[in-house]
């Protein structure tokens, strides 16, 4: 079955620097891929999507790579915040329908 | 523009009781779905519909649990004789028809907690 894992240990980084969390998938070729910001007591924010046949996505101080041929998506955040301190999901596109399929997340605290 | 709404924020009930949640989508949506997370894990997908249409129930217990978003009101999870095991956040989400219709836009979510 599909399977879709994050780093489950908190990331702590300094502000400033680039934060980078990791997600991997095995057992499927998703069309595409997202990523979903989210804050204690409140629902998930979309961030970014790329899809298969892309290798990177930037916004602003946010960018993506995808790489499926290692099955894995990295994402990283430059010139951190400590406001960017939250949840960073990963999702992959579940078999049509918008159906995703979440990672469980990975905490990040920039601290200041 | 308001978000999506879900309510109530916190809902509590006994075992064997039912509980509903409710969610109404983004204006213009006319797609909703239906997550549940539970601490420390990822959202669980358990239902998407379309106006008066279940499309994909596949994450759906099939005891107990229904869901319905008629062609006026919000969009229902119900959840019957509810047990320990139910209680979780439970999250809609809506998404646009067309261009980025595949972004979904999360509620704030429902906490259920069974007694």
């Amino acid at each position: 079955s599909q399977k879709i894992e994050q780093n489950s240990e908190a990331l702590n980084i300094q502000e400033g620097k680039t934060a980078t969390l990791t997600c991997n998938y095995t057992n499927y070729s998703p069309a595409y891929l997202q990523w979903y910001r989210q804050d204690p007591g409140r629902g998930p924010v979309f961030l970014l999507l790329i899809r298969e046949n892309e290798k990177e996505k930037r916004k602003e101080r946010l960018k993506v790579t995808f790489d499926t041929t290692l099955k894995q998506s990295l994402f990283h955040i430059t010139a951190s915040q400590p406001a960017d301190s939250a949840t960073y999901l990963c999702a992959l596109e579940g078999g049509g329908y918008n159906k995703l399929i979440f990672g469980a997340g990975t905490r990040l605290a920039v601290h200041p | 523009n308001a978000g999506v709404m879900q309510n109530p924020r916190h809902l509590v009930r006994r075992r064997g009781q039912e509980a509903r949640l409710r969610c109404s989508p983004m204006k213009g949506h006319s797609h909703v779905y239906w997550y549940r997370q539970l601490p420390e894990e990822g959202l669980k997908f358990m239902v998407y519909l379309q106006k008066e249409n279940i499309i994909d129930e596949s994450g759906m217990p099939k005891e107990r649990f229904s869901a319905e978003f008629p062609k006026e009101g919000p969009s229902i999870l119900r959840i019957q004789q509810v047990v320990r095991g139910d209680s979780a956040a439970y999250f809609c989400a809506s998404s646009p028809t067309g261009t980025d219709n595949e972004k979904l836009f999360f509620g704030s979510g429902t906490q259920l907690s069974v007694l």
